[in-house]
């Protein structure tokens, strides 16, 4: 099954307490993105990859890694976690947008992160 | 940069009755792709319809149809015969369709419930 796979699903650390979200896809996408969610705000995008070794800052990239080793794997890094990354966040995969670009993205399950 | 502008925080329908949820956005693009979002309660993002925009024909899946007006950049989505598993947020989207930093936009949402 072409999916998206994320983890953990829910997350509670402590303030400054380094951690990784991992995502990995099975669909050969050159594209891959990190996004949170919060409420009222929607989707904002926080660092994206259009391939291996590529990555690039969005629209919230502050206190937040990525790295793009393998093609299939994209973690998100917070190396010192504040209570204000405490939010929804989403992985999300898709072909880069001349191979098919109008086909969106594949969304991972979501994690729930809590900073505290 | 792209925006995407959804003015409803909140709908409310009854069951079986059809209702419209509106999305703006701005871009300086002629091309480019939209599209609508579903997330119920289990955070899932489903994609529910999306729009070319160099097409005419407004797109349509099943009960889920769009109002494409490209002169003023609105793009609605309509959901005919209401359902309870219809109740959600839903996503307004926005994707370029060449090159550049290759994600979407999003809007903030829009919570639809469905009265019994």
């Amino acid at each position: 099954e072409a999916q998206v796979t994320q983890n953990p699903r829910y997350l509670i650390t402590v303030t400054g307490k380094k951690l990784t979200v991992t995502c990995s896809q099975n669909m050969n996408h050159e594209y891959m993105s990190w996004y949170r969610q919060d409420p009222g705000l929607g989707l904002r995008q926080i660092y994206y990859s259009m391939n291996v070794e590529v990555t690039d800052k969005g629209d919230v990239p502050e206190g937040y890694k990525v790295s793009r080793k393998e093609k299939r794997n994209f973690p998100l890094i917070l190396e010192s976690p504040s209570p204000n990354q405490t939010s929804l966040y989403f992985c999300a995969s898709s072909p880069l947008y001349y191979r098919d670009p109008g086909k969106g993205y594949t969304f991972g399950s979501g994690t729930r992160l809590t900073v505290v | 940069a792209q925006t995407v502008t959804q003015s409803q925080p909140e709908m409310s329908v009854q069951e079986a009755e059809t209702v419209t949820l509106s999305c703006t956005y701005d871009t300086s693009e002629s091309d480019y792709y939209l599209f609508w979002y579903k997330q119920p309660p289990s955070r899932q993002m489903i994609l529910v319809i999306r729009q070319e925009a160099y097409k005419q024909q407004n797109a349509t899946e099943n009960r889920f149809s769009v109002n494409f007006q490209k002169a003023a950049k609105s793009f609605s989505l309509k959901i005919s015969d209401s359902q309870l598993g219809d109740a959600a947020m839903y996503f307004c989207a926005y994707r370029r369709m060449y090159g550049g930093a290759d994600g979407l936009t999003f809007g903030k949402g829009t919570h639809l419930i469905i009265q019994p």
